[in-house]
């Protein structure tokens, strides 16, 4: 079964307005970690935010922050006030367990902001 | 800080050869990931290494794929002989072990083409 699942393979926002990329999960362990990675056409994976299976509060980065809603497994990642250089793949990611470090990673949405 | 270094960033090869990719983490981060990213797919890890040791290599091919990684620092990946489904972008990412977080980080790739 997908650990991971984003099902919008891509996305049109105008620049200046939010936009929320959609991420579920699968995990029968209680702890967990979702982090969210850009893509840019150049290659690297860019680390934008993460959020603990144990957080109270939904994780905020600048203009970056996700919308965790643990009981129907979901990790949203919402960015605010687009800019052109956003245009980029977003990968949604989850660590499982305490002492594990690996990712499992999502398909990706790729986003495009417009002018 | 110095990000994860790997090199080639390109490499096109015929099918059947052998290839090798180098890949230099952060200093100071003991866990070394080698994942393997198909055009518009999310990355998958091929192995995970803790020091100079392999935590999982369960994903990775063994009768053609095989990975390195000496005193703990460097690690090189290698596919011998490579076949057309090879083609990919490979990403190596370094973590350390602190906090909750255990962020990656990650190389800016090496992307193989068999031809």
């Amino acid at each position: 079964a997908q650990k991971i699942t984003q099902t919008q393979p891509g996305m049109f926002v105008q620049e200046k307005e939010a936009v929320t990329l959609d991420c579920t999960y699968d995990t029968s362990d209680p702890s967990y970690g979702l982090f969210w990675y850009k893509q840019p056409s150049s290659g690297e994976m860019i680390f934008l935010i993460y959020q603990g299976s144990y957080d109270q509060q939904n994780a905020t980065e600048g203009r970056y922050s996700l919308n965790f809603q643990k009981a129907r497994k979901s990790a949203n990642l919402v960015i605010s006030a687009s800019q052109l250089g956003d245009s980029a793949m977003y990968f949604c990611a989850m660590r499982e367990g305490r002492y594990d470090y690996k990712l499992s990673f999502g398909a990706g949405t790729t986003v495009t902001v417009r002018a | 800080e110095a990000g994860v270094a790997q090199s080639p960033r390109y490499k096109i090869i015929e099918k059947r050869q052998s290839v090798a990719f180098w890949c230099n983490p952060i200093s100071g981060h003991a866990t070394l990931y080698w994942y393997q990213q198909i055009l518009g797919q999310g990355p998958k890890l091929l192995i995970q290494f803790q020091n100079n040791g392999v935590v999982d290599d369960s994903q990775l091919p063994k009768d053609r794929f095989s990975a390195e990684r000496l005193k703990g620092v460097d690690s090189t990946l290698k596919i011998q002989p490579a076949k057309l489904e090879d083609s990919a972008v490979y990403l190596c990412a370094s973590s350390y072990g602190q906090g909750a977080i255990r962020k990656a980080f990650f190389g800016q790739g090496t992307r193989l083409t068999v031809v």
